[in-house]
């Protein structure tokens, strides 16, 4: 069975950079591509990027100065790093495997509530 | 960047009832590469529909996708408890990936 497990601190200051690690079991992360979705608080989903397994990545023009994906498979996880950040980045963060064309987001981390406050 | 615009933004209903849930495209959508979510409160997302109109695997038939182009509709025939939560749209075949704003489907 297929699992995402998420870590990383709850609260990041403003102007800091908040870092996440998606820990993946029982699927090599060595397939597919792994993405990052937040959500703020009451709102809708905002994609965030995506890292393949050959390392090339997608990001969302919205964040792309910000934002670096990285994995490392001999630990079998893939990582978000997100600069500079203010309140407006507090949100809940979530990994998924993505699929590509193939069928969207089918298996999620459980989440990860990012608060930005000094 | 594709828009997609869902409606309604909250729809109230009783169990057993139909629901019926749009997303619009703001550009065609190649080879209908559109995903449906069902998410509840403090829950992840959970794929429900994709490429328009498979569904997951686990899901009930009583969720069904259906459309083409830019106009796309998720039904679920007969509302169970379990069903009242929030949808999301989601386009998967165009840089950056995007998702509709919503729709909460509520009892009446």
């Amino acid at each position: 069975q297929v699992q995402l497990l998420q870590s990383g601190p709850g609260l990041v200051k403003p102007s800091e950079t908040l870092s996440l690690t998606c820990n993946v079991s029982g699927r090599s992360i060595s397939s597919y591509y792994w993405s990052w979705i937040r959500q703020p608080a009451g709102k809708g989903l905002e994609w965030i990027g995506r890292i393949y397994t050959s390392g090339s990545t997608n990001y969302n023009p919205s964040l792309k100065s910000r934002v670096s994906l990285s994995l490392d498979t001999s630990k079998n996880q893939f990582s978000l790093r997100l600069t500079s950040v203010t309140a407006a980045d507090t949100a809940v963060y979530y990994c998924a495997i993505d699929h590509g064309l193939l069928r969207g987001f089918d298996i999620w981390g459980q989440g990860t509530m990012v608060t930005v406050s000094s | 960047e594709i828009v997609l615009t869902q409606s309604p933004g909250t729809l109230s209903l009783s169990p057993g009832e139909r629901a019926t849930l749009s997303c619009r495209a703001s550009q065609i959508l190649t080879s209908n590469y559109l995903a449906w979510y069902q998410q509840k409160p403090g829950q992840a997302p959970r794929l429900l529909i994709y490429g328009a109109s498979n569904r997951a695997t686990g899901i009930p038939d009583r969720f069904s996708g259906s459309g083409s182009g830019t106009d796309f509709t998720l039904t679920i025939s007969r509302l169970d408890p379990e069903d009242f939560a929030g949808y999301y749209c989601q386009q998967y075949g165009s840089l950056p990936l995007t998702f509709g704003g919503g729709t909460k489907v509520e009892i009446k």
